[in-house]
């Protein structure tokens, strides 16, 4: 079955510079990647996904990179500020061509960002 | 939309009791998860339905756990009897085709 490794377990930047979260999957026929970002206390919240079609994908100060020979995908936050800090989760799932998944998300073991002022 | 809903928020209870926790999905999706997270474990799927049928029910840990969906607006995870380790906070998720999931508040369950 599909396994996600995420790393690293924590990460702590200065309040303006980029951070970086890595993550690598072991089965080739996965092909949705969403990131979830969980605040203390609250719900993980989808903040971006990549499908396996795409390399890259920008939202504002969010990226995602998708190496599909190499199996790992990365999430990027440029300019950070505190309200970012939180436990970031990476996922892949199978999702087939006109709708339905052919399996669960399977979650990495997340990264608690701390982004000091 | 009022998004996902799940309840009761919190619930304490001893061990040996009976424990059912409820989730109403987002109107319309055909997707239901069931998702137990703790420091130890991380996020783990217990269960989930597609159009109310149970499709992969692996990772629900034992006997002792057992979900329902009677109808499409809403589902039920039950634990009896329950155990301290079980002890966890229970999110419910739903979603449209499969793919992008949208999670509960989350019902934190202690089991003394």
């Amino acid at each position: 079955g599909e396994n996600v490794e995420q790393h690293p377990s924590t990460l702590s930047v200065q309040e303006g510079d980029s951070a970086v979260i890595k993550c690598t999957y072991s089965d080739s026929a996965s092909n949705y990647f969403p990131w979830y970002k969980q605040e203390l206390g609250k719900r993980p919240q989808l903040i971006i996904d990549i499908r396996s079609n795409v390399g890259e994908k920008k939202d504002q100060r969010i990226a995602v990179t998708l190496n599909k020979t190499a199996k790992h995908f990365s999430l990027h936050i440029t300019e950070t500020q505190p309200e970012d800090s939180a436990v970031y989760f990476c996922a892949a799932s199978k999702i087939m061509i006109y709708g339905g998944s052919q399996g669960n998300l399977i979650f990495g073991k997340g990264t608690k960002l701390s982004v000091k002022p | 939309d009022a998004g996902v809903i799940q309840s009761p928020r919190h619930e304490v209870t001893e061990m040996g009791q009976e424990v059912t926790l409820r989730c109403k999905p987002i109107s319309g999706h055909d997707y239901l998860f069931w998702y137990r997270q703790t420091m130890m474990r991380g996020l783990e799927l217990l269960i989930y339905f597609n159009n109310n049928v149970p499709i992969d029910d692996s990772g629900m840990p034992e006997d002792r756990f057992s979900a329902k969906m009677p109808n499409a607006s809403f589902s039920t995870l039950k634990i009896q009897p329950s155990e301290p380790r079980d002890s966890a906070v229970y999110f419910c998720a739903s979603s449209l085709v499969g793919d992008t999931q949208y999670f509960g508040p989350g019902t934190r369950l202690t089991v003394l």
